[in-house]
């Protein structure tokens, strides 16, 4: 079995930074996803590490560490519309997911 | 492209009652997954199809059953309804990174 870990909530003002950390325990791994999940709605794409290392996507950036079993996602210059929650997602075999509970960012003016 | 798009949107069940849950994909995917969430949780996985034909139990299984006769499409069945099954159904496709449905939000009373 797997245990992922993800703080619950962080609070972030607009234009800030925040790191999302996700560590975890596995039995199997090919790969690490974050995804995006707007209130009502359903999860969204935004990065796949397999790799130890960092993946940069515009303002978005993702770092994995397979020996130390952790993850972050980094969000800069945070906008409102990123108020949402960040599912940090460990893919085992045939592709499948399991998720940690998720993060919800809270952006202030 | 519609992606991957999930009926009915809402439904209401009494205790007892069954249902089948739609999933239709048009990206020729092969791989097929069923997820449920509870609110402020992750998603776990109830099933999964790796192609036509082939279908395995995933961390949630009780309760439920799914088919895959083609591979568009990947229904899931709810045998005698239970509060417990009250969630929000999420399918997704993927050959790596999973595209996910809108969801059915269904409550059981």
């Amino acid at each position: 079995g797997q245990n992922i870990d993800q703080p619950t909530e962080m609070t972030a003002t607009e234009g800030a930074i925040v790191q999302i950390n996700c560590t975890y325990q596995t039995s199997g791994f090919n790969g690490l996803f974050w995804y995006q999940q707007h209130a009502g709605e359903a999860p969204t794409f935004l990065s796949y590490n397999v790799l130890d290392g960092l993946e940069e996507k515009g303002r978005f950036s993702s770092f994995l560490s397979r020996s130390k079993g952790y993850s972050y996602l980094l969000l800069k210059e945070l906008q409102m519309k990123d108020s949402a929650s960040y599912l940090c997602a460990v893919s085992g075999s045939w592709g499948k997911l399991q998720f940690g509970a998720g993060t919800q960012v809270v952006v202030t003016p | 492209n519609a992606g991957v798009t999930q009926t009915p949107k809402f439904r209401i069940l009494k205790i007892g009652q069954s249902m089948t849950l739609q999933c239709t994909q048009d990206m020729n995917h092969n791989y097929m997954y069923w997820y449920r969430q509870d609110p402020g949780m992750g998603l776990k996985l109830i099933y999964y199809s790796v192609g036509a034909g082939i279908t395995d139990k995933g961390e949630v299984p009780n309760g439920y059953n799914v088919s895959r006769s083609t591979t568009e499409d990947f229904p899931l069945r709810l045998e005698l309804a239970a509060p417990s099954q009250t969630s929000v159904y999420f399918c997704a496709s993927g050959p790596n990174e999973q595209y996910f449905g809108p969801g059915t939000r269904l409550t059981v009373t």
